[in-house]
């Protein structure tokens, strides 16, 4: 079984701040990582995964993640926060099924 | 590029109704998933399908069946509408590539 943990339901930084969205997982097979992002009444996008491949992961939007097996921690930055990056964020893990199991989400607010 | 088409975007219903969701994968994607998202939730895996058979089943109630088609599209049926059903219902696609791709969501509102 898997599951993740993400630390923060609600995360504030100031436009050009770094972003810091942090995820940690649980997993009893090597895991597959994702960071979504969800805008308001919208569906989920994918920003980023994770495959077993380099463990510094770019994605859309300057977001990276970086997979730390020793920590089992997954966390999302971005170095300068931008307006349009208010949204909720999931982190999400896939195990021996390939079925997706979310974390709780974390909503970012980028403040002018 | 051609995304995951869902239909209808917005449904509402009465308590013990029941309604059907449709899914149109992206082109040449043999999976198809439902997830389900409450308000202010993190979504739930209920169930997927690969090559028409069911694969994976999650926390689907047992009011809730889903099959999918011929062409891979798939349809979610649910009986007995309660309030606690209302929710954003997604249907995500994937090729062997692990990835899957959204589509817009259903929001089910029961009354």
């Amino acid at each position: 079984a898997q599951s993740v943990t993400q630390l923060g339901s609600h995360v504030s930084v100031s436009e050009g701040a770094l972003v810091l969205l942090r995820c940690n997982y649980s997993s009893s097979v090597p895991p597959y990582l994702f960071w979504y992002v969800q805008y308001p009444n919208q569906g989920l996008q994918l920003l980023l995964k994770y495959t077993s491949a380099a463990t510094l992961v770019k994605g859309i939007n300057g977001f990276e993640a970086e997979f730390k097996k020793s920590e089992t921690s997954f966390h999302l930055t971005k170095p300068s926060a931008h307006m349009s990056d208010a949204a909720e964020y999931f982190c999400a893990v896939t195990g021996a099924g390939n079925m997706l199991t979310f974390g709780g989400g974390t909503r970012l607010m980028v403040k002018p | 590029a051609a995304g995951v088409i869902q239909s209808p975007r917005h449904l509402i219903k009465e308590k013990r109704e029941t309604a059907t969701l449709k899914c149109y994968p992206i082109p040449r994607h043999d999976t198809v998933y439902w997830y389900q998202q409450g308000p202010g939730q993190d979504p739930q895996f209920l169930i997927s399908f690969y090559e028409k058979m069911q694969s994976d089943k999650g926390s689907i109630p047992d009011r809730f069946s889903a099959q999918q088609f011929s062409d891979y599209h798939s349809e979610l049926n649910m009986s007995s509408l309660e309030l606690g059903d209302s929710a954003l219902y997604f249907c995500a696609s994937s090729d062997r590539a692990n990835e899957q791709f959204f589509g817009p969501g259903t929001r089910l509102t029961v009354l």
